[in-house]
């Protein structure tokens, strides 16, 4: 039981440059999202899903799509990266949507030149 | 979800008890009280979480008030390892929404 895997753990990328983080869980949990946190600041919630074939958006969403297209993964992808998208990300899980602790991936920590 | 207020940084001496306080004046009835910390930018660590009895596990105490508007995480017997930023977020079952949290610091 591997619990929120994310890769790949650093990525340096060019304005412009598209790439997909990974992030895969092994607890059969149907919530998953993303975050990304800027030095100093908190956690921000991008997007996040409830469930296979549904997600939404959270705060900070422009720049970013996402896809579910099974429980276990949830990819978000950046089309075009901006220096102002140079930050760590994290991925997390839940059980269900509801009063249940989210486990949370190790990050991946992008920088865009 | 309800707004909180954290302190921004606290120190407690190695082996004493740390106690971080958290308001939620606007907290509503459904909303549980979940504490999380991060140490170095690692991925954010679930401690406790209550609704409004007192809930203790393996790492930590929570201190729900009567009212709900308040509460206090303990940490009984504070190590090094304490050291990290603390998160008081409210949850009615939807998304977690992360502030700024507390900064303990954990003195040798």
């Amino acid at each position: 039981n591997a619990g929120v895997t994310q890769t790949p753990k650093f990525q340096v990328l060019k304005t412009g440059q598209s790439m997909t983080l990974q992030c895969a869980q092994d607890m059969n949990h149907e919530y998953m999202s993303w975050y990304r946190q800027d030095p100093g600041m908190g956690l921000r919630l991008i997007h996040y899903s409830v469930g296979a074939g549904i997600t939404d958006q959270g705060e900070v969403p422009n720049g970013y799509n996402v896809s579910r297209s099974t429980t276990e993964d949830f990819p978000l992808r950046l089309l075009s990266a901006a220096p102002s998208q140079t930050s760590v990300y994290f991925c997390a899980s839940t059980l269900v949507w509801g009063n249940t602790e989210a486990f949370f991936g190790q990050g991946t920590r992008l920088t865009v030149v | 979800d309800a707004k909180t207020t954290q302190p921004p940084s606290m120190d407690c001496a190695e082996g004493r008890a740390a106690n971080l306080p958290c308001n939620h004046s606007t907290i509503s009835g459904n909303e549980y009280v979940y504490w999380y910390r991060q140490i170095h930018s690692q991925g954010p660590q679930y401690i406790i979480h209550g609704l409004k009895n007192n809930e203790t596990n393996e790492m930590a105490s929570l201190i729900i008030t009567e009212d709900r508007k308040s509460s206090t995480l303990i940490l009984p017997h504070a190590t090094l390892r304490d050291t990290a930023v603390y998160y008081c977020i409210v949850r009615a079952g939807g998304q977690f929404y992360f502030g700024t949290g507390t900064s303990l610091t954990v003195i040798p």
